[in-house]
């Protein structure tokens, strides 16, 4: 079945380090890819989208790339602040019974150090 | 704002004393998804209603049931919750029709135990 896998935490960084949070994915088809973060004692947000091969995703300083050819979905920030201490997910939807379900990698908790 | 609205967003309950989880949506999104998220884990699909058409996660145990009224509500039972079921409860909605499109999220509703 389709699958996300996601690095393992926790990644600590100063401040405005380069970010890299690495995602796979395997699916049947032509899924359309996410990045959701999560704040403490909050809901996932959408952080960026890309819905077909070699686009790009991107908001809030952070880019992913939908690589077909190595089934990737990698979360990049040039410089990343405090604030982006979080909890990121990567996702990708899967159509089953006329229904989208969005399946998720274990997540990934960022921390950054002033 | 269109947003998905959780309440609580702090419940406690007592072994084996049913509980509901409300959520409600002004999206007017057609499939209501409902999630359990334990601590630094992925959020776990419990079920999802497409309209009306409700669709149960195989590993789903019988104590958690659902119900959707309308299409702005949907909410969350559990008949005899035991001290495994403390967690985060999460709503989300999406168009049935558009895999392109993420899900949109509450702020979700952490459930205690005693």
């Amino acid at each position: 079945g389709n699958s996300v896998t996601q690095m393992e935490g926790p990644v600590t960084l100063s401040e405005e380090a380069f970010l890299t949070i690495n995602c796979t994915y395997t699916a049947t088809g032509y899924p359309s890819l996410f990045w959701y973060v999560q704040y403490p004692g909050e809901g996932l947000q959408l952080l960026l989208k890309a819905t077909k091969a070699d686009d790009k995703g991107s908001n809030k300083g952070f880019e992913a790339t939908y690589r077909k050819e190595t089934t990737s979905f990698h979360l990049e920030k040039g410089s990343v602040q405090v604030s982006d201490s979080a909890v990121y997910f990567c996702a990708l939807s899967d159509k089953t019974s006329g229904t989208y379900k969005y399946i998720f990698g274990t997540g990934t908790r960022l921390k950054v150090l002033a | 704002d269109a947003m998905v609205i959780q309440n609580p967003r702090y419940q406690v309950t007592q072994f084996g004393k049913p509980v509901t989880l409300s959520c409600s949506q002004t999206l007017n999104h057609n499939v209501m998804y409902w999630y359990q998220q334990k601590s630094s884990q992925a959020p776990k699909l419990l079920f999802h209603y497409y309209d009306k058409d409700f669709n149960n996660e195989a590993d789903t145990p019988d104590n958690f049931q659902s119900r959707r009224p309308n299409t702005s509500f949907c909410f969350l039972d559990i008949r005899s919750p035991g001290l495994g079921d403390a967690a985060m409860y999460l709503c989300a909605t999406s168009s049935a029709s558009m895999g392109n499109q993420p899900q949109h999220f509450g702020d979700g509703t952490r459930l205690s135990i005693l």
